[in-house]
């Protein structure tokens, strides 16, 4: 079955660029996404990347998907206090009857201003 | 504003005692599921629906029960609540396109089965 796999913890001084990284293991997944979960907050969907593509870029956010390695990651540039949050990564496999989507357990993300 | 809605956000309630968790979205989304979001286990699909009374089960459904009479609404009810269903559950709502695929997460109600 499928497996999304995340570090729990990252920590980061305000400024500096976080990554956060994700793997998974159903090669056949057409979109990959990350959300975002704010304390008490729901789920924010930050951005997706269709499988075709390496790299998506909007505003602070990069994400870089190595398909190879099937290795997704999510970089935040200059780093906010505000981004504080868990971050989600997800996969979506088109085989899927359902469309469910198959979560990572979350990286919480801790800057330390 | 597009928008998932859940109601009630918290939700305290004894074993037993039936109850209804109501979602709606208004985005003309025709496919809409239900999370729960649990520690350590992150989040599992319990039921979803591709559209007006088409439902069906997701990796962890026993204990819950769903209905799609309209597009919008997708409301998950729990017959005989207990405690291992207490936790934070999520509605969701699909969006698609020629090059998108994203789903909407409601903001969540916290359920407490004593």
């Amino acid at each position: 079955g499928e497996d999304v796999e995340q570090s729990l913890f990252l920590s980061v001084r305000e400024g500096d660029s976080s990554v956060i990284n994700c793997t998974y293991t159903d090669s056949s997944s057409t979109y990959l996404y990350w959300y975002k979960q704010e304390p008490g907050a729901g789920l924010q969907l930050l951005t997706y990347i269709f499988s075709n593509m390496d790299m998506k870029q909007d505003q602070r956010l990069t994400v870089l998907l190595n398909k190879k390695d099937k290795h997704l990651s999510l970089r935040i540039a200059d780093t906010q206090t505000g981004d504080s949050a868990i971050y989600f990564c997800a996969e979506r496999d088109p085989g899927a009857g359902s469309y469910q989507l198959t979560f990572g357990k979350g990286t919480k993300l801790s800057v330390i201003p | 504003e597009a928008q998932v809605t859940q109601n009630p956000r918290y939700l305290i309630t004894v074993t037993g005692k039936k109850l209804t968790v109501t979602c709606s979205q208004n985005m003309n989304h025709e496919y809409m599921s239900w999370y729960r979001q649990d520690p350590g286990l992150g989040l599992r699909q319990i039921y979803y629906s591709m559209n007006v009374e088409v439902t069906d089960k997701g990796d962890v459904p026993e204990g819950y029960k769903v209905s799609r009479k309209e597009k919008r609404n997708f409301p998950l009810i729990l017959e005989s609540p207990s405690p291992n269903q207490t936790s934070l559950y999520f509605c969701a709502s699909r969006n698609s396109g020629a090059y998108s695929d994203t789903q909407y997460f409601g903001p969540g109600t916290r359920l407490t089965v004593l």
